[in-house]
């Protein structure tokens, strides 16, 4: 009963280093989201995957990319990282109905020095 | 104009009072309406999901839907230390299956 499951917990990067943020969910749901959290900014999406193959930039893709490996796994990859990419990061997945209700990982605490 | 939009607090209450949360959006055609609730340090929860216009109602919570003036809002009832959290408005835009999250209230019910 793992539900959205998110890896690593924490990170710390250097300026200019590469990582990839993995998310896997269990629900067999169609749709999964990256978003990032900081603070008084609530929740802001980087990309979305509506269904498996496909992706989507959200409202703040630049320094990112992402690949919908299959229905389960929808990795978050900074190529290059920056201090302005410090932050909370959330996988959500939804089943893709009318409902739109969105189910989270517990997150990943990055900070790039 | 942020497309949604809440009061960022923080909100006292005493335990045992009825807190009032509120969050407006500016997309007409939103369909769907969420409220999450965010403890320190962990991921969102979703608390009340409500789709049409009125109020609904779950234990001590109850959603309340305008559509004609693009307001919802979240009451607490008997409201409990255990409540103190960030309560984060989400909504559904009229097209796609994305969300736009408000930034969130801090609520703080007092013992």
């Amino acid at each position: 009963n793992a539900g959205v499951t998110q890896t690593p917990k924490f990170q710390v990067l250097k300026t200019g280093q590469s990582m990839t943020l993995q998310c896997a969910q269990d629900m067999n749901h169609n749709s999964m989201y990256w978003y990032r959290q900081d603070p008084g900014m609530g929740l802001r999406l980087i990309y979305y995957s509506a269904s498996e193959g496909t992706t989507d930039k959200g409202e703040v893709p630049n320094g990112y990319n992402v690949s919908r490996l299959n229905k389960r796994e929808f990795s978050l990859r900074l190529e290059s990282a920056a201090p302005s990419q410090t932050s909370v990061y959330f996988c959500a997945s939804n089943e893709g109905n009318s409902k739109n209700i969105q189910y989270f990982g517990a997150g990943t605490r990055l900070s790039v020095l | 104009q942020k497309e949604v939009e809440q009061n960022s607090g923080p909100l006292s209450v005493p335990e045992g009072a009825i807190a009032s949360l509120n969050c407006t959006y500016s997309d007409r055609g939103s369909q769907s309406f969420f409220w999450y609730r965010q403890y320190s340090g962990k991921s969102p929860e979703l608390i009340m999901s409500i789709y049409s216009n009125g109020d609904k109602e779950d234990g001590r919570f109850t959603a309340q839907l305008n559509k004609a003036s693009q307001y919802v809002s979240l009451l607490i009832r008997d409201s409990q230390p255990s409540d103190s959290a960030t309560y984060l408005c989400a909504v559904n835009p009229e097209y796609g299956n994305k969300l736009v999250f408000g930034a969130g209230t801090i609520l703080r019910v007092k013992s």
